[in-house]
């Protein structure tokens, strides 16, 4: 059965901190990882990652995929308080899309 | 560019009873999802429309349906409510298919559904 995890479950850092969160998963066929920030209201996208392997980075965050280890990092370096929130995957398998339960990560100032 | 529009954004309903949510995507977006959000199970998706027809299902009773009209807009129906649909049900507009392609999706505000 296809599934996903995420670690860790939560996570509370300080202000400037570098934070790595992960998501490992086992699907019969990936297609694709999508990284996703929610805030009090809905997800808002993040980074899509595909079998190329090619790292994403926006700004403070970066993301790349390990297609040998099937997981995901996530990476935040020089947290902020608005980075407070809840950060899931999103896998695509065989147009199965499955989310991981999210890692919700505190930045205290 | 407006984004995606869910109505009501709040819902209270009796066990036994059905509803039904609304979904409007941004304008030339085709792609309609929908997921259930809860506490305990996270983030689970329901079903993919795009050009009005059902691509994608999730694992959900028959109780929950859906529907895509020609200009996109999305219903999705509950029947005979439970007390567990209790939720947030969030909805995501993409342009291409995500049978078709990878590409992002937005999301809407949700509607909170409580069933008493």
């Amino acid at each position: 059965e296809d599934k996903v995890v995420q670690s860790p479950l939560s996570l509370v850092v300080h202000e400037g901190d570098t934070v790595t969160l992960n998501c490992s998963y086992e699907v019969t066929n990936f297609r694709s990882l999508l990284w996703y920030k929610q805030e009090k209201k809905a997800p808002t996208f993040l980074f899509m990652l595909t079998s190329s392997g090619i790292e994403k980075k926006s700004g403070r965050l970066s993301s790349i995929l390990d297609k040998k280890e099937l997981s995901s990092i996530l990476n935040i370096t020089a947290t902020q308080t608005g980075d407070s929130a809840i950060y899931l995957c999103e896998l695509d398998s065989s147009y199965k899309l499955i989310f991981g339960s999210g890692t919700r990560l505190l930045v205290r100032p | 560019k407006a984004g995606v529009t869910q109505t009501p954004r709040y819902l209270i309903k009796t066990r036994g009873q059905q509803v039904t949510l609304s979904c409007s995507p941004i304008s030339g977006h085709r792609s309609v999802s929908w997921y259930q959000q809860t506490p305990g199970q996270g983030l689970q998706f329901l079903f993919e429309y795009f050009s009005e027809t059902q691509r994608n299902k999730g694992n959900f009773p028959g109780r929950f349906s859906g529907r895509q009209f020609s200009n996109s807009r999305s219903e999705m129906n509950v029947s005979t409510l439970e007390l567990g649909d209790s939720a947030l049900y969030l909805c995501a507009s993409s342009f291409y298919s995500r049978q078709g392609s990878h590409n992002e999706q937005f999301f809407g505000p949700g509607t909170r559904l409580t069933v008493l």
